[in-house]
């Protein structure tokens, strides 16, 4: 199966400043990466898919890049509501996988 | 509106079964497949498997093949997730999910929260 890595596990930012994510798959998944969003107590929330094509109603200050094997996800300016656990996904290669997280938290 | 709405938390004991349902509204049902996702408490997602929008064709993660059933029931557009022979590492919210093949998942259940214990 792909293997999914996320770093860093945690990333400590102020509100304002930028973070940036990163994703490496054990193979090539091409564009076919998704990122999600989730808040304690909820269920994730689908940001990106195709790698970088923001889903129905992401700001802008929230960009992905990246294909092949290694990707990002950026925020330019963090905001309050920003700060979550983020997952990314590859959904072309059998079993589908996801990677292990990013916990985003207020320095 | 899209949504997916699942059935509420679930208690268990070792060896039981449960059944989580998915019902989907705003949307034709079977133009989209649906997939099942579970995390265990402060774990990553786990992809558990999923029924093909057209044709109803499922595929599993190879741990569940045995013990995980999904079905649908296309007039009550309704997705249904069964799990025998329960462990406590069993325990975990599980969701369902809104996605095309080859598609991210757009749209997620609010997750039910299912407790295997003695």
């Amino acid at each position: 199966e792909v293997v999914l890595t996320q770093s860093p596990a945690t990333l400590s930012v102020s509100p304002g400043e930028r973070a940036t994510l990163s994703c490496t798959a054990s193979q090539s998944v091409s564009s076919h990466l998704a990122w999600y969003q989730q808040k304690p107590g909820q269920a994730p929330r689908l940001l990106f898919y195709g790698a970088s094509t923001r889903a129905t109603g992401i700001p802008a200050r929230f960009s992905g890049s990246g294909s092949g094997t290694e990707f990002t996800l950026t925020i330019s300016s963090l905001q309050s509501g920003d700060f979550a656990v983020y997952y990314c996904q590859q959904y072309i290669h059998w079993p589908l996988t996801f990677g292990g997280g990013t916990k985003v938290e207020i320095k | 509106q899209v949504r997916l709405v699942q059935s509420g938390a679930e208690l268990k004991k070792p060896g039981a079964s449960v059944r989580v349902s998915c019902k989907a509204s705003g949307y034709s049902f079977t133009t989209y497949a649906i997939h099942w996702v579970r995390q265990a408490p402060g774990q990553r997602l786990e992809w558990m498997g999923w029924i093909s929008g057209g044709s109803g064709n499922t595929k599993y993660l190879q741990k569940f093949q045995d013990r995980g059933t999904i079905s649908r029931d296309t007039s009550a557009t309704t997705a249904y997730l069964e799990l025998r022979g329960l462990r406590s590492e069993d325990t975990a919210v599980y969701y369902c999910a809104r996605g095309a093949l080859y598609d991210a998942f757009d749209i997620w259940g609010q997750g039910t929260m299912v407790t295997v214990s003695s």
